[in-house]
C-alpha cells in the first residue's frame, strides 16, 4: 500500500522558520507526480496551499514555499506567524493506486 | 467564485447507505477540465481520497473502498454525488467534495456523518 510520510507534529517560535517533509516512493513522487499542499486550520475545510510542488494560489503569503526532489518534497514556512498554527497535508498521485494520495498530515504549533 | 456545498443526512445506521450531494456553483461541472472528487476525515485523523468522477461519467475510486462506493454526476443539475453501501462506524467521518484540476482546488466545508444505530 502506497505511503506519503510526514512528521506528526513541527513546532517553531514566532519568526522562525519550519519545514515539513513529504516522503514518498517510485510510484508517486518518485515517478515524477507533482506534489500538493494543503493547510486545514482548526475547524475548517481543507484549503490548497501550494500547487505543482512551488507554485502559490493568489492570496497565499509567499512565506510558504514548496520544492520537490527524488521521492521527497518539502513546505517551508517562513517568518512563522500564530495564524499559520494548522494541519499540513502533502497530496500526490499514485501509480499503483492509481488515484490520489495524502500524507498522513502535520501540526504545526506556534510556541 | 467557485463554491462547493455538501448535503445529506448527518445519521446513517449500520449496514444501510450513505448518500451525499454535492452543489456547484460559480463553475460548470462539464467542464472538461475538471474532476470532481470526494474525500472524508475519520474524527481527529487524516484525510483519505474516496473516489473522482469525470463529466464523460468516468469515475475512479480508492482501491480499499471500491467495492462500496459510487460517484455519480448530474449535469442538469450541477451536482454529483457519492453512495457507500454498508456503512459501519469506521465510516464516520467528516465527508468533503472537491474540485480536482491536478491538486484539488476548491473545497466543500464538509459534512458529519456519523453511523450509529
Amino acid at each position: 500500500q502506497p505511503v506519503l510520510t510526514q512528521p506528526p507534529s513541527v513546532s517553531g517560535a514566532p519568526g522562525q522558520r519550519v519545514t515539513i517533509s513529504c516522503t514518498g516512493s517510485g510510484s508517486n513522487i518518485g515517478a515524477g507526480y507533482d506534489v500538493h499542499w494543503h493547510q486545514q486550520l482548526p475547524g475548517a475545510a481543507p484549503k490548497l496551499l501550494i500547487y505543482g510542488n512551488n507554485n502559490r494560489p493568489s492570496g497565499v503569503p509567499d512565506r510558504f514555499s514548496g520544492s520537490k526532489s527524488g521521492t521527497s518534497a518539502s513546505l517551508a514556512i517562513t517568518g512563522l506567524q500564530a495564524e499559520d498554527e494548522a494541519d499540513y497535508y502533502c497530496q500526490s498521485y499514485d501509480s499503483s493506486l492509481s488515484g490520489v494520495l495524502f500524507g498522513g498530515g502535520t501540526k504545526v504549533t506556534v510556541l | 467564485q467557485v463554491q462547493l456545498q455538501e448535503s445529506g443526512p448527518g445519521l446513517v445506521k449500520p449496514s444501510e447507505t450513505l448518500s451525499l450531494t454535492c452543489t456547484v456553483s460559480g463553475a460548470s461541472i462539464s467542464n472538461m477540465n475538471y474532476y470532481w472528487g470526494w474525500v472524508r476525515q475519520p474524527p481527529g485523523m487524516g484525510l483519505e481520497w474516496i473516489g473522482n468522477v469525470h463529466y464523460s461519467g468516468s469515475t475512479y475510486y480508492n482501491p480499499s473502498l471500491s467495492s462500496r462506493v459510487s460517484i455519480s454526476i448530474d449535469t442538469s443539475e450541477n451536482q454529483f454525488s457519492l453512495q457507500l453501501t454498508s456503512v459501519t462506524a469506521s465510516d464516520t467521518a467528516v465527508y468533503y467534495c472537491a474540485r480536482r484540476t491536478t491538486p484539488f482546488d476548491y473545497w466543500g466545508q464538509g459534512t458529519l456523518v456519523t453511523v450509529s444505530a
